[in-house]
């Protein structure tokens, strides 16, 4: 079955734009959750949807939004890009209404660069 | 504040000598471990884990011991091989769940032909 799919691959904006990023779970999965990573911060848990519902987020501001649709597709927006928003953005889906990590997939991610 | 540690960025070791990942962790509250591996341009894919009623886990070539009084757990590969050349994500959860899940910041590991 298709994995996780991440649009797009690599996408380069300049500071003060705004910027949306796609996920599609793999079927049947309805937890999306992302996640920021860096070099030396690791990942960053953002937010994970759950059934069109935000069920948690992590420690990022306000310009860090998400949503979820009824076909579990979610998408991040980031607006007001900053320098330090550049990053590789991971997405991972999981079937399990708890998530729990081992139950996740991860996509190959958007590696996101601004300029 | 970085509640799971990797203290070792990068670790280099012979084809079939073994490999040992560390990893240590602040909050005592967690009680699930997880060990990813990640290829560049691909997504972190999960390799072994562990609950913290367990020390010892083991998966093939893969074994990952938790000692809950160091707040400390590692990963062997035994034996190496040049396939597993890739970074390692130890990480960490508090009753499951995708809110719960703190990530490391990864060990480059190199084995070597």
């Amino acid at each position: 079955k298709a994995g996780v799919t991440q649009t797009p691959r690599y996408l380069i904006k300049t500071r003060g734009q705004q910027v949306t990023l796609s996920c599609s779970p793999i079927s049947g999965h309805r937890s999306v959750s992302w996640y920021q990573q860096t070099p030396g911060q690791g990942l960053q848990f953002l937010f994970e949807y759950f059934s069109e519902t935000q069920r948690n987020k992590g420690n990022f501001p306000g310009r860090f939004s998400g949503r979820q649709f009824s076909n579990s597709r979610s998408e991040m927006n980031v607006s007001t890009l900053e320098l330090g928003d550049s990053a590789l953005y991971l997405c991972a889906s999981s079937q399990l209404s708890t998530g729990g990590g081992y139950g996740y997939t991860f996509g190959s991610g958007t590696r996101l660069t601004v300029v | 504040d970085q509640q799971v540690k990797q203290n070792s960025p990068s670790l280099s070791v012979q084809e079939g000598r073994i490999s040992i990942l560390n990893c240590d962790y602040t909050n005592s509250m967690f009680d699930y471990f997880l060990w990813y591996k990640k290829y560049p341009a691909e997504g972190p894919t999960f390799l072994i884990s562990i609950s913290s009623i367990k020390d010892k886990n083991e998966d093939g070539r893969f074994t990952v011991f938790l000692n809950k009084s160091a707040k400390h757990l590692s990963l062997h590969i035994v034996p190496s091989q040049p396939g597993d050349s890739a970074v390692y994500f130890c990480a960490a959860s508090k009753g499951g769940g995708a809110n719960n899940l703190f990530f490391g910041t990864g060990t480059r590991l190199t084995v070597i032909p």
